[in-house]
C-alpha cells in the first residue's frame, strides 16, 4: 500500500540555521511524484517543492531543496537559512501513476511541526 | 487572481443536520480536488473533478457525502446527516491541465464542527 511516513512530530531550529525534515515513502509503482507542502496556522496548504521519481537531479526551489534518495525511498526536505516565518507544519506527499497514467490523488504524511527560534 | 476560495470558513452544526460547502477554484483551472484533514493528520483525498466530470472518489466518500461541479467552475461538497466523526477541515484545491503540472493550489479550508 502507498504510504508516507514522517517520523518527526516536531522540530526546533535556530534562526539562520539549516534544518532537515525527514520523509520516507512506500510504493511499488516505478513512476511517482513527491511533494512538500507548508501549512501555517492559517490552515492553507502552500506548495514548496516537487521531485519526480525519474528526475536525475535533486529539486531545489530557493531556500528549499529535496534530498531524494530513491534506493532508500526517502525524500527529505532541507530548509536553508531558516526564518521565523518558516514556523509551520510541513507535510510530505506522494502522487502515484496508476495503470500507466497519472492519478491526481495526493497521499500525505502526518506532518512535522517546525518551530524557528530567534 | 485571488486564489482558491472556500465558503464558509467555519461551520458549526448539530448532529444529523445537512451541510454544504462551496469551493471556487482559480479561474481557468480545470481540475478541482477535495480533501479532508482531521486534527494531527495530513489531508486525506476525497474526490477529484476534471471540468464537470468526477473522475476519482475515495472510499472515504460515503453515501452521505456528495460532490458536484455542475458547470466545471465552482464545486460544492454536501454532507447529509452529519456525524461527530465528520468534524474536520475540508480543503479544496485546484490545478491546471497544461500548466505547472505538479502543483495543486489549496484554499483556506472550511472547518466543520459537529456537536
Amino acid at each position: 500500500a502507498q504510504k508516507i511516513t514522517q517520523t518527526q512530530p516536531g522540530m526546533f531550529v535556530q534562526e539562520k540555521e539549516a534544518v532537515t525534515l525527514d520523509c520516507t515513502y512506500d510504493t511499488s509503482d516505478p513512476s511517482y511524484g513527491l511533494f512538500w507542502y507548508k501549512q501555517p496556522s492559517s490552515g492553507e496548504m502552500i506548495f514548496l517543492i516537487y521531485q519526480g521519481s525519474y528526475d536525475q537531479q535533486n529539486a531545489t526551489e530557493g531556500r528549499y531543496s529535496l534530498n531524494f534518495q530513491k534506493a532508500r525511498k526517502s525524500a527529505n526536505l532541507v530548509i536553508s537559512a531558516s526564518q521565523l516565518g518558516d514556523s509551520a507544519m510541513y507535510f510530505c506527499a506522494m502522487r502515484e501513476a496508476l495503470n500507466g497514467g497519472a492519478t491526481n490523488k495526493l497521499i500525505f504524511g502526518t506532518g512535522t511541526l517546525l518551530a524557528v527560534q530567534p | 487572481d485571488t486564489g482558491v476560495s472556500q465558503d464558509p470558513r467555519h461551520k458549526i452544526t448539530k448532529r444529523g443536520q445537512n451541510v454544504t460547502f462551496r469551493c471556487d477554484p482559480i479561474s481557468e483551472h480545470n481540475r478541482l480536488y477535495w480533501y479532508r484533514q482531521t486534527l494531527g493528520q495530513g489531508p486525506e483525498f476525497l474526490t477529484y473533478f476534471q471540468n464537470e466530470a468526477q473522475l476519482e472518489k475515495s472510499r472515504l466518500l460515503s453515501d452521505r457525502f456528495s460532490a458536484e461541479r455542475p458547470k466545471g467552475s465552482f464545486s460544492t461538497l454536501e454532507i447529509q446527516r452529519t456525524e461527530q466523526g465528520d468534524s474536520a477541515m475540508y480543503l479544496c484545491a485546484s490545478s491546471h491541465l497544461g500548466g505547472r503540472p505538479n502543483e495543486q493550489f489549496f484554499g483556506p479550508g472550511t472547518r466543520l464542527t459537529v456537536l
